[in-house]
């Protein structure tokens, strides 16, 4: 079965320092993508970064990296240098063929909590 | 902002109606996908429209309905309104069909949602 599972309800972390948002996925389909989203309090879904995967090397954009392990299944998101604005709930998602259709599927999410 | 536009943002109703939700696309997206954010079920893929054509139909309720128009906006239909279908709506844009095989990659916009609560 085709699934997402994020197993962390909720993360604190310190202002500046990294923290790592667990992320595993389950499909037999060798073509899928995986993201993750941001969701603040306003409510609204932000992309984040994207991984492809038959990408060769992991996913980067600014602050936010995919530690993408293949055989383990896990897309892990790394936030560097956190601020207080990165409070949120996070999602990771799996882009799969489903149906003739690409369908996307979404993780439980993980809600996150920067202090100063 | 993605440039996908939703109304209303806030929605009050009572059991038994039915309501209609809005969406209008990123100029030239010819996709629309649905989905409802709940406590209970999270978020989940409704419905896509692509073209003005039905795509591909997710965890959707008989109950509910959607149409794409001419000009591509999208409304989402929800008829004999429960309290359990007290949620978070989003709509999302796409240039493209979203075809298996297709290359993966985002795609996808999202709107700002529309918070329906049912009393």
């Amino acid at each position: 079965a085709q699934k997402i599972t994020q197993t962390q309800p909720g993360m604190f972390v310190q202002e500046k320092e990294a923290v790592t948002l667990d992320c595993t996925y389950d499909t037999s389909d060798p073509s899928y993508g995986l993201f993750w989203y941001k969701q603040p309090s306003s409510g609204e879904m932000i992309f984040l970064i994207y991984q492809g995967s038959y990408d060769q090397q992991n996913a980067t954009e600014g602050r936010y990296s995919l530690n993408f392990q293949k055989a383990r299944k896990s897309a892990n998101l790394v936030i560097s240098a956190s601020q207080l604005g990165d409070s949120a709930m996070y999602f990771c998602a799996m882009r799969v063929p489903s149906g003739g259709y690409n369908k996307l599927i979404f993780g439980a999410g993980t809600r996150l909590a920067v202090h100063p | 902002d993605s440039g996908v536009t939703q109304t209303p943002k806030h929605l009050i109703t009572a059991t038994g109606q039915r309501v209609t939700l809005r969406c209008s696309p990123r100029s030239g997206d010819l996709s629309v996908y649905w989905y409802q954010q709940s406590l209970d079920q999270g978020l989940q893929f409704l419905i896509q429209y692509y073209n003005g054509e039905e795509r591909a139909k997710g965890n959707i309720l008989e109950r509910f309905s959607a149409q794409q128009f001419p000009d591509l906006h999208s409304e989402l239909n929800l008829s004999s309104l429960e309290l359990g279908d007290s949620a978070l709506y989003f709509c999302a844009s796409s240039p493209r069909e979203g075809l298996a095989g297709e290359q993966l990659y985002n795609e996808q916009f999202f709107g700002p949602g529309t918070r329906l609560t049912v009393l």
